[in-house]
């Protein structure tokens, strides 16, 4: 079955420390990805999205995400966090190009020490 | 810009009640879609609808009816609510003839089932 995998349920970080979480999915075909950000009490919003192109996806806040086809992976980086960083991320795949609907990895929750 | 709205914010119901949780659009998306988000669990689909008269079932439809009489509107039916059902509803919507996997995410309604 399609599937989404995140690696870590929940990082704590102290301010201006380096950030990865991974995103592995498990279909090899053409897919869409995405990282969702949802900032406590509120709903989802999209941090960034990789479509086709250059692997390197650069998106809003300073987040980046790299597609690396062969390890079917998307992970999200960020290299100096902020305290308003803290936040759920949710690492989100289209299986199928166009058509299809968006599977969700379970979340990694992100603390921030100030 | 109202974008995905959804009522109510917050419901509390008893076992074996009904209601219903209203889901609205106004950016002319066909794809309509409502997800639960539960701790632990990440989003997961309960039924989506790629137009007018068109409803599909997603990962977890029981429980649930859906119907799309209109592109605008997409509300999610608990015809006998359950202690299971107490999550966090997500309606989304997106484009579907050019559909990227992209989703605009309404701002979610909690529901407790006592």
């Amino acid at each position: 079955a399609q599937s989404v995998s995140q690696h870590n349920h929940h990082v704590i970080l102290s301010e201006a420390a380096s950030l990865e979480l991974g995103c592995n999915y498990s279909y090899g075909g053409t897919v869409n990805l995405f990282w969702y950000v949802q900032y406590p009490g509120q709903h989802l919003q999209l941090l960034l999205k990789y479509f086709s192109g250059d692997p390197l996806v650069k998106g809003i806040k300073g987040f980046e995400a790299e597609f690396i086809k062969s390890k079917f992976s998307f992970n999200l980086r960020k290299p100096s966090v902020q305290w308003s960083d803290t936040a759920e991320y949710f690492c989100a795949v289209n299986y199928g190009g166009s058509q299809g609907n968006l599977i969700f990895g379970k979340g990694t929750k992100l603390s921030v020490k100030p | 810009n109202a974008g995905v709205t959804q009522t109510p914010k917050f419901q509390v119901l008893k076992t074996g009640q009904s209601m219903t949780l209203q889901c609205a659009q106004d950016m002319n998306h066909e794809y309509m879609s409502w997800y639960r988000q539960d701790p632990g669990m990440g989003l997961r689909l309960i039924h989506y609808s790629v137009g007018a008269g068109i409803t599909d079932q997603g990962e977890v439809p029981n429980g649930y009816n859906v119907s799309r009489s209109t592109t605008e509107d997409f509300p999610l039916r608990l015809l006998s609510a359950a202690p299971s059902q107490t999550s966090v509803y997500f309606c989304a919507s997106s484009y579907w003839a050019r559909n990227t996997g992209e989703l605009f995410f309404g701002e979610g309604s909690r529901l407790t089932v006592l």
